[in-house]
């Protein structure tokens, strides 16, 4: 059974900072990798989407890697903004049918002015 | 938003009593999810569907039952709630997005169950 770790659950930093959050996970037969945003109180918003050929995806201020061999993936988010603050989900996408994702628990970011 | 809404977007209930939501779509896609979001959890799939009258167990299916008579439609019952159904339940569609396939999902139900 697939299982998703991403750390850390919550994470504060100050605008303009850099950081990195991370998801692991514990089968590597994934077809895809994909990190989503939640704001409070909405739905799940698509961030960035890593094919499991690939190694990285760009897109803007955010960049994800993936390395499948190990199970992990990072995202990277450059120059943070208090409009980032939000909840940052990984999900895989196994190489079963149906194309269920398996999520990971989230990490919940405040960047502070 | 892959054209998704569902209803309500809040209830709250008594334990006992059945509760249907309704996932609908507007763009013909084949496959659809219900998940339910807790904290410490995350989301997890609940049951899915791969066609009309074609569907199947999630991680979390019990106490749940669904039902897909039309392609834009998937609802989700619960026959008779309990506490521990508290939660809140997204819907989802899978569909080509620059040759990848992903996930779009709903605004969310917030459910409470008393």
């Amino acid at each position: 059974k697939q299982e998703v770790t991403q750390i850390p659950a919550a994470l504060s930093v100050p605008e303009g900072e850099n950081l990195v959050l991370n998801c692991s996970f514990t089968d590597s037969a994934i077809y895809n990798l994909q990190w989503f945003r939640q704001d409070p109180g909405k739905g799940l918003t698509s961030l960035l989407l890593i094919q499991s050929s690939q190694r990285e995806q760009t897109s803007g201020r955010l960049n994800a890697s993936l390395d499948k061999s190990s199970g992990r993936s990072t995202l990277y988010i450059a120059a943070s903004q208090p409009g980032d603050s939000a909840t940052y989900l990984c999900a895989v996408l196994g190489t079963g049918t149906a194309s269920k994702l398996t999520f990971g628990t989230g990490t919940r970011l405040q960047v502070t002015l | 938003d892959a054209g998704i809404t569902q209803s309500p977007r809040h209830k709250v209930t008594e334990t006992g009593t059945p509760v249907t939501l309704r996932c609908h779509q507007t763009e013909n896609h084949r496959y659809m999810y219900w998940y339910r979001q807790d904290p410490g959890h995350g989301l997890r799939l609940i049951h899915y569907s791969y066609g009309v009258k074609d569907t199947d167990k999630g991680e979390v299916s019990d106490g749940y039952s669904v039902s897909r008579s039309k392609t834009e439609d998937f609802l989700l019952t619960l026959e008779s709630a309990t506490s521990s159904q508290t939660s809140v339940y997204f819907c989802a569609i899978s569909a080509l997005a620059g040759g990848q396939e992903t996930q779009y999902f709903g605004p969310g139900t917030r459910l409470l169950v008393l």
